[in-house]
Order: structure tokens, then C-alpha cells, then sequence
């Protein structure tokens, strides 16, 4: 296995861009996944595989990946943007979705 | 509507045991891979377990290698996660998650479980 290391929070001003990152091995090979987590709601993606969005997911939200570190940037955060983000990535074998960061808390002033 | 539904959690005794069933519906179960991942109360995701679509490749943590034991039943379009000498530290939400490949794009709601006397 292998571990990702993210800034435990960040703040950012309404309408103002900011920068989530990732670092790590894995990502060297393989993409990360974003995941957007609100207090007592389960875990939803917001970047996929080079800088895919899911369905219903607004374009404020972008990917990308440089050597061992995958940021995550929200253009024109909104208030609804506050919450917790994980990375996640797969393991050395790439096989399996097994790498999770620590997690960013994003705070919108 | 694509769907997985957790059950089985609940409070248990440290080195008691608990099995849960994660029932997915909406899509066709036995074509993807799933995850099982755990939330510590107040803490961040921890993976837990993996399973392929057939069921013949199988990994875990290794904070829990030995004590849990992940399994499917194509037929009944559920997941399983046999946990067993259960430590305090096991105490999180756990979510069933499905791998399309790209992420662990759908979840269940979680579900919590307790390990305390």
C-alpha cells in the first residue's frame, strides 16, 4: 500500500478560487479521485481519472495531476462548496481504490 | 435508480463479532468490483476491503487482515462483510462502495457500528 498526505483544511473566500492537493506515490501511475463529503452524508465524487466530472457536478470543479501531486481546484467557490474532500487512489498493484488521503476540511469565508 | 443499502451494524462487544450485508439494486451487481470503507467517528476514510466481480480476487487492510472477511452473492446482488474479534478501534461508519473503474462512484448511506462494553 501506499499513502496520500493532504493539508488537514484550507479556507477560501466566497467567489475567491482554491487549491486542494494531494501528494503521493501512486500518483505518479495512476489518477486520483476527488470525493466531496458533507457532515452525516456518505462520500460524492467530484473529479475522476484525468478531470472528468460526474453528472450534475458543477464546472467550478476541475482535476489535475503533476508528478506526485493531484489538486483539486474549485473556480468561484460557493458556500455550498464547504466541506470535507478526500483524494483517493489506487494501490501500488492498481488494482483497487485502497489509498485514501487524510483529508481536506474547506471552509468558505 | 442505482442503489446500494448497508444493514447489519449495531453495538458489540469487544472480540464479539457482526456480519454486514450491503444490497445494491439498479445495475448489474455481478459486473463490478466493490469496496467496503470504514469513517472512524469524527475521522477520515479508511479502505477496508475489496472484492472483484467474480468474487476470485480478494484484499485487505492490513488493520483488518485476519479478522474480516468480505464475500458476494452475485445471485442475491449483495456484499458481505464478516467481521470478527472486533477491537475499539473498529468503531466507524462503514460504506459498501461500487469501482466502475474510474472511482468508487456509488455509495450506500453507511452504516455504524460500535465495538464497546
Amino acid at each position: 500500500s501506499s499513502e496520500l498526505t493532504q493539508d488537514p483544511a484550507v479556507s477560501v473566500a466566497l467567489g475567491q478560487t482554491v487549491r486542494i492537493t494531494c501528494q503521493g506515490d501512486s500518483l505518479r501511475n495512476y489518477y486520483a479521485t476527488w470525493y466531496q463529503q458533507k457532515p452525516g452524508q456518505a462520500p460524492v465524487v467530484v473529479i475522476y481519472g484525468k478531470n472528468s466530472r460526474p453528472s450534475g457536478i458543477p464546472d467550478r470543479f476541475s482535476g489535475s495531476s503533476s508528478g506526485n501531486t493531484a489538486s483539486l481546484t474549485i473556480t468561484g467557490a460557493q458556500a455550498e462548496d464547504e466541506a470535507d474532500y478526500y483524494c483517493n487512489s489506487r494501490d501500488s498493484s492498481g488494482t483497487y481504490l485502497g489509498v485514501f488521503g487524510g483529508g481536506t476540511k474547506l471552509t468558505v469565508l | 435508480e442505482v442503489q446500494l443499502v448497508e444493514s447489519g451494524g449495531g453495538l458489540v462487544q469487544p472480540g464479539g463479532s457482526l456480519r454486514l450485508s450491503c444490497a445494491a439494486s439498479g445495475f448489474t451487481f455481478s459486473s463490478y468490483e466493490m469496496n467496503w470503507v470504514r469513517q472512524p467517528p469524527g475521522e477520515g476514510l479508511e479502505w477496508v476491503s475489496y472484492i472483484s466481480s467474480s468474487g476470485s480476487s480478494i484484499y485487505y487492510a492490513d488493520s483488518v487482515k485476519g479478522r474480516f472477511t468480505i464475500s458476494r452473492d452475485n445471485a442475491k446482488n449483495s456484499l458481505y462483510l464478516q467481521m470478527n474479534s472486533l477491537r475499539a478501534e473498529d468503531t466507524a461508519v462503514y460504506y459498501c462502495a461500487r469501482d466502475d473503474g474510474d472511482s468508487n462512484d456509488v455509495w450506500g448511506q453507511g452504516t455504524l457500528v460500535t465495538v464497546s462494553s
